[in-house]
């Protein structure tokens, strides 16, 4: 298996732009999550999606950020107008939730910088 | 609410000398515990996990780690460094019920001397 699939690895754009990150889960999982790195914050989950559906959205920071499962396999994080606060890495990942003792599987994460 | 504290932001240790990470967490049910690893500019992974099966539970790259309910604490331990153990390490619980989603600590940076 290819683990799980972010894209790009790396983005950079100006403020006020709309930036999209893609993510692929492991084939299988039917969870998946988004999670913000920063030095000053550390890892951070901003959203949760269970069989395709968002279950818990409470740590997505504001109504500039949103995300979408439309199937399985795939999972957009968009940001917009995106603002230089938003420069982090942020990582998508994966696990088959048959109960909390199942191991989270991350891609390599796409880093975000916003000039 | 769940959570989880590391203590120590940043480790130093002389290649060949033992590693202790140290974590301790709150729960009020049986905990699940994990410990991650994060190389520079690669997502983490999984080091090991502890689900009840054992108290002391041995990880990869020679790492383990001894669940201790009494003090509340899941620290990671190496007898001998290396200098590719140099990373972030990252411990979180899971939680037990709804959405199972981790609670992380705040990592430790371990550094490895020559």
């Amino acid at each position: 298996d290819a683990g799980v699939i972010q894209s790009p690895r790396h983005e950079v754009t100006e403020m006020g732009q709309e930036v999209t990150l893609r993510c692929k889960p492991i084939s299988g999982h039917n969870s998946l999550f988004w999670y913000r790195q920063t030095m000053m914050r550390g890892l951070e989950l901003l959203i949760y999606f269970n069989n395709n559906v968002p279950i818990d959205d409470s740590g997505m920071p504001e109504d500039r950020f949103s995300a979408k499962m439309p199937n399985a396999s795939f999972s957009t994080l968009k940001i917009q107008p995106s603002e230089p606060r938003d420069s982090a890495v942020y990582f998508c990942a994966s696990t088959m939730t048959s109960g909390p003792y199942n191991e989270q599987f991350f891609g390599p994460g796409t880093r975000l910088t916003v000039l | 609410a769940q959570s989880v504290t590391q203590l120590g932001s940043h480790v130093s240790v002389s290649e060949g000398a033992l590693v202790l990470l140290r974590c301790n967490y709150s729960s009020s049910v049986p905990p699940y515990l994990f410990w991650y690893v994060q190389y520079p500019n690669q997502g983490l992974q999984l080091l090991l996990k502890y689900t009840s099966a054992a108290t002391l539970v041995k990880g990869i790259n020679g790492f383990e780690a001894e669940f201790k309910k009494s003090e509340t604490s899941f620290h990671l331990t190496k007898p001998s460094a290396h200098m590719s153990d140099a990373a972030e390490y990252f411990c979180a619980v899971s939680e037990t019920s709804g959405t199972y989603k981790y609670i992380f600590g705040t990592g430790t940076r371990l550094k490895v001397l020559a």
